[in-house]
C-alpha cells in the first residue's frame, strides 16, 4: 500500500523567512496530493492541493511543486507569519474515491 | 452551507463502555471516511462509507470497531468495550465524490479512563 514520508518533523523560521517541507510517495498510481494545516485541536484544513497532471500550482504566499518521477512533492510558503504557525500535513491518494494516506506531519514555528 | 458536523465534540468513557461518534456530511455530500489521530500523531484512515455501504474498511481494528451510514442520519463509528488506547481524536471528512477535495469535520475527541 501507500506509504508517505514527511521532513521535516519540526521547522523553526524567522518571520519573513521562506518554509519548505517535503514529502515522498511510494505509489506511482497516487495522482491527488493535498496539503493540510493543523492548529492545536482544530481540523485539518485543505490549503492546497495538486494533481498528478500540472508540476506546480501556487496560491498566494503557497505554493506546491510534484515531481512524479522522483514521486516526491513539497510545500513552499514565502513571507512566512507568525499566524502560519500550525502542524502541517502532505498527504497522496489515487483518484478521489481512495483513501487518504498522511504523513507524519511537520510541525512549523514562526518566530516574530 | 454547513459544513461537516461531528458529535459530540468531547467524550470520556471509561475502560469497558461504549462510544459512539457521529459525523453528518456537507450537504449533497454522499461519502464519509473515518480518520483517528493519536497524541502528537499525523492522521490515519479507518473507513469509507457511502450511504448504506461500506466501501474501504482496511484501516479498522479487526474487533471493536464498526461503523455505518444510513439512508437517512447520520454516519457512526462505534467503539465497544473501550480500552485507554481507544484515546485519540476521531475526525470524520466528507466527499463530494465529483471533486478530489475531502472535507474534515471539527473531529470528536474521546478519553477513556
Amino acid at each position: 500500500g501507500e506509504n508517505v514520508e514527511q521532513h521535516p518533523s519540526t521547522l523553526s523560521v524567522q518571520e519573513g523567512d521562506s518554509a519548505v517541507i517535503k514529502c515522498t510517495y511510494s505509489d506511482s498510481a497516487s495522482n491527488y496530493f493535498p496539503w493540510y494545516k493543523q492548529e492545536l485541536g482544530k481540523r485539518p484544513q485543505l490549503i492546497i492541493d495538486i494533481r498528478s497532471n500540472v508540476g506546480e500550482k501556487k496560491d498566494q504566499r503557497i505554493a506546491v511543486t510534484l515531481n512524479k518521477t522522483a514521486k516526491h512533492f513539497s510545500l513552499h510558503i514565502t513571507e512566512t507569519q507568525p499566524e502560519d504557525s500550525a502542524v502541517y500535513f502532505c498527504a497522496a491518494s489515487r483518484a478521489g474515491f481512495q483513501k487518504l494516506v498522511f504523513g507524519t506531519g511537520t510541525r512549523l514555528l514562526v518566530s516574530p | 452551507n454547513a459544513g461537516v458536523m461531528q458529535n459530540p465534540r468531547h467524550l470520556v468513557r471509561r475502560r469497558g463502555q461504549e462510544a459512539r461518534l457521529r459525523c453528518s456530511p456537507m450537504k449533497g455530500h454522499s461519502h464519509v471516511y473515518w480518520y483517528r489521530q493519536l497524541p502528537e500523531e499525523g492522521l490515519k484512515f479507518m473507513v469509507y462509507l457511502q450511504k448504506e455501504n461500506i466501501i474501504d474498511e482496511s484501516g479498522m481494528p479487526k474487533e471493536r470497531f464498526s461503523a455505518e451510514f444510513p439512508k437517512e442520519g447520520p454516519s457512526i463509528l462505534r467503539i465497544q468495550q473501550v480500552v485507554r488506547g481507544d484515546s485519540a481524536a476521531y475526525f470524520c471528512a466528507s466527499f463530494a465524490g465529483s471533486s478530489y477535495e475531502q472535507y474534515f469535520g471539527p473531529g470528536t475527541r474521546l478519553t477513556v479512563t
